[in-house]
C-alpha cells in the first residue's frame, strides 16, 4: 500500500547551521508532496509543497527538491532559528480531482540549539 | 478570520464507551478531513467529508464514523472506544479538491 518514510527521526543542528530532512514514497502516481510543521500542542501547518512537474521550490530559507525517478524528496532549511525547533513531517498525495487524502511520514524532530 | 475549531481539546472516555468530537472549517471552506495521531507518529488519514456525503476512506474500522452538517461542520463519532484508539484527533479543511489543508490544534482522546 501507500507509505511514505521519512529520515531522520530526530534531528539536532546549530543555530545558523542547515537542516535537511529526506523522504521517500512508495506509490509513483504520488505528485503532490506537502511539508508541515507540528510545534508542541498545535496542528501541523504547512510550511511549503511542490508538485510532480517541478524539480524544485524555495521559500526564503526554505526549499523543497523531488527526485520522481528515485521517489525521494527532502526539506531544506538555512540558517536555521531557534524558532524553527519543531516536529516536521512530509507527505504525499495524488491529485486524481476525486480526493486529497495525505500520507504522512512518521515526522522528524528538529532541534535548534541557540 | 478564524481557522479551523475543533472541540473539545481534551477528553478522557473509558472503555467500551463512544465518542463525539466537533470540528467547525475554516471560513470559506467546504471540505473536512480528519486524521488520527498516536503518540510519535504522523497523522492517518480516517475519511474526508464533501457535500455533507463521505467522499474517501481510509483503513478505520465502522466503529469510526462521521457527519457533515450544511454548513460544512463535521463531527467524528467512535463507538465501542479501544486503548488503542487514544490519539489527537485532527480535522483539517479545505475548500473542494484543493490542497490546501487547514488543520485545527485536535483534540487529545484518552481511553482508560
Amino acid at each position: 500500500g501507500e507509505n511514505v518514510e521519512q529520515h531522520p527521526s530526530t534531528l539536532s543542528v546549530q543555530e545558523g547551521d542547515s537542516a535537511v530532512i529526506k523522504c521517500t514514497y512508495s506509490d509513483s502516481a504520488s505528485n503532490y508532496f506537502p511539508w508541515y510543521k507540528q510545534e508542541l500542542g498545535k496542528g501541523p501547518q504547512l510550511i511549503i509543497d511542490i508538485r510532480s512537474n517541478v524539480g524544485e521550490k524555495k521559500d526564503q530559507r526554505i526549499a523543497v527538491t523531488l527526485n520522481k525517478t528515485a521517489k525521494h524528496f527532502s526539506l531544506h532549511i538555512t540558517e536555521t532559528q531557534p524558532e524553527d525547533s519543531a516536529v516536521y513531517f512530509c507527505a504525499a498525495s495524488i491529485e486524481d480531482g476525486a480526493t486529497n487524502k495525505l500520507i504522512f511520514g512518521t515526522g522528524t524532530l528538529l532541534a535548534v540549539q541557540p | 478570520d478564524a481557522g479551523v475549531t475543533q472541540s473539545p481539546t481534551h477528553l478522557i472516555k473509558t472503555r467500551g464507551q463512544q465518542v463525539t468530537l466537533r470540528c467547525s472549517p475554516k471560513s470559506g471552506h467546504d471540505t473536512v478531513s480528519w486524521y488520527q495521531q498516536a503518540l510519535g507518529q504522523g497523522p492517518q488519514f480516517i475519511f474526508q467529508y464533501y457535500e455533507e456525503e463521505e467522499r474517501q476512506r481510509g483503513n478505520f474500522p465502522d466503529r469510526f464514523s462521521g457527519h457533515q452538517f450544511p454548513n460544512y461542520s463535521s463531527e467524528l463519532n467512535v463507538n465501542a472506544l479501544l486503548l488503542g484508539d487514544s490519539a489527537l484527533y485532527l480535522c483539517a479543511s479545505s475548500l473542494g479538491e484543493l490542497r490546501g489543508y487547514t488543520f485545527g490544534s485536535g483534540t487529545r482522546l484518552t481511553v482508560v
